[in-house]
């Protein structure tokens, strides 16, 4: 059965600090992982990783995938309180679908 | 330009009352699928279309049913609520099964 499990399941840090969440999974004919922030509504879009090895940039945070090891981590750093929200990780596989197969989803919380 | 619509977006029902949560697209795209979201355990498919007229199970499909009629809706429907059904419903659709655009949600309680 594909499975994607997310650590930790919440965090909490103060502004400013740098924070990794981690992603691994476990799938057949895996495809891609993407990354979603989550506030209060629908989870909004931040990057797909599809090839191993290959950092994903944008403003404070960045993502890498390491096929080798079945795994993916988001860094954000010098968080802000805006940064508050649930990470949802996913994974889409070549099987029938093109389905998102979603983590638990990290809830972190950036205190001022 | 709405992008994915889901109505209503809050609903109360009695249990063993049924209902239907619509998901509309303006968008063209093949690919429609909905999801529940419960506290700590991410979102979960329950049905999902590949095009109009076909529909499949997802990972959690019991007590529901769907229908894609066109190409722009498709509906989730509850026979029978449930409390257990009491969760917040996403739809999302998607044109080549990698971007992928989600309604605003759904909020369905029941009592």
């Amino acid at each position: 059965e594909d499975k994607v499990v997310q650590s930790p399941l919440s965090l909490v840090v103060h502004e400013g600090d740098t924070v990794t969440l981690n992603c691994s999974y476990e799938v057949t004919n895996f495809r891609s992982l993407l990354w979603y922030k989550q506030e209060k509504k629908a989870p909004t879009f931040l990057f797909m990783l599809t090839s191993s090895g290959i950092e994903k940039k944008s403003g404070r945070l960045s993502s890498i995938l390491d096929k080798k090891e079945l795994s993916s981590i988001l860094n954000i750093t010098a968080t802000q309180t805006g940064d508050s929200a649930i990470y949802l990780c996913a994974v889409i596989t070549y099987n029938q679908g093109g389905k998102l197969i979603f983590g638990q989803g990290t809830e972190l919380s950036v205190k001022p | 330009n709405a992008g994915v619509t889901q109505t209503p977006k809050f609903r109360v029902l009695k249990t063993g009352q049924s209902m239907t949560l619509l998901c509309a697209q303006d968008m063209n795209h093949e690919y429609m699928y909905w999801y529940r979201q419960d506290p700590g355990m991410g979102l979960r498919l329950i049905h999902y279309s590949v095009g109009e007229g076909t529909t499949a199970k997802g990972e959690v499909p019991d007590g529901y049913n769907v229908s894609r009629l066109k190409k722009q809706n498709f509906l989730l429907g509850l026979e029978s609520a449930a409390p257990s059904q009491t969760s917040v419903y996403f739809c999302a659709s998607s044109p080549d099964r990698e971007g992928y655009t989600f309604g605003s949600g759904t909020r369905l309680t029941v009592v």
